[in-house]
């Protein structure tokens, strides 16, 4: 599958404030879901992913909460750091896709010294 | 953790020539890898799904006679762009997948066509 964003949202936020960045997924039948931080010039970097079959996992510094109900899934960055400055994409997969991914559009994040 | 690397990260050509890329994945095997093609400002969208030993699966819409992939063993697939034109022009990014679900992605790779 793919994904074509024509636009992409912007969120600018404080350093050492909480980030939250949220995305709507398309597909009923996808049963893992993964958020990815691009930086420029860079490929995608693996943050932290959820089974279908929960609601929130937590990492370091980032928790990312899915609900299937209303296809909607966020990340949540705490203590965001210039470093996080990046843009964020979700993907969505399914066990019949052959893991292909779908991408969102994406979420360029600032952080304001 | 795993590592992708792509090759090279950014190449220039003349138009109507070919460009290799190459994909690795550096500590583990896969099957499967995948190529993307990220335009400015825009996410991924998948170009073909690479299985070893087997030929590509293109999506809808990608030619498969301009962007030839060759998956010759478990840690390397390549994209020949064949005869290049501007409109080429992109970044183009594979990953790797490990075990069942995880994508890796390799660095990318900037192809301006003159």
């Amino acid at each position: 599958g793919e994904s074509v964003g024509l636009h992409l949202p912007t969120l600018s936020v404080q350093e050492g404030d909480n980030s939250i960045i949220n995305c709507a997924y398309s597909n009923s039948a996808s049963d893992y879901f993964i958020w990815y931080k691009q930086e420029s010039g860079k490929g995608p970097q693996f943050i932290i992913d959820i089974r279908s079959n929960m609601d929130k996992r937590q990492g370091q510094r980032v928790t990312v909460l899915l609900n299937k109900t209303v296809k909607h899934l966020s990340l949540q960055i705490a203590a965001t750091q210039p470093g996080d400055s990046a843009v964020y994409f979700c993907a969505e997969t399914f066990s019949g896709s052959a893991r292909q991914l779908t991408f969102g559009s994406g979420t360029q994040l600032t952080v304001l010294p | 953790g795993a590592v992708v690397s792509q090759h090279p990260s950014r190449v220039i050509c003349k138009s109507g020539t070919s460009v290799k890329i190459e994909c690795r994945s550096l500590d583990f095997q896969a099957t499967t890898m995948f190529w993307y093609r990220q335009f400015p400002k825009q996410s991924l969208m998948l170009m073909a799904t690479s299985n070893e030993g087997s030929k590509a699966t293109y999506e809808q819409g990608v030619e498969k006679d301009k962007f030839l992939i060759n998956h010759a063993s478990l840690t390397l697939s390549t994209l020949t762009v064949t005869s290049a034109h501007p409109e080429d022009s992109s970044f183009y990014i594979c990953s790797a997948l490990r075990g069942l679900n995880t994508q890796y992605f390799g660095p990318g790779t900037r192809l301006t066509v003159l």
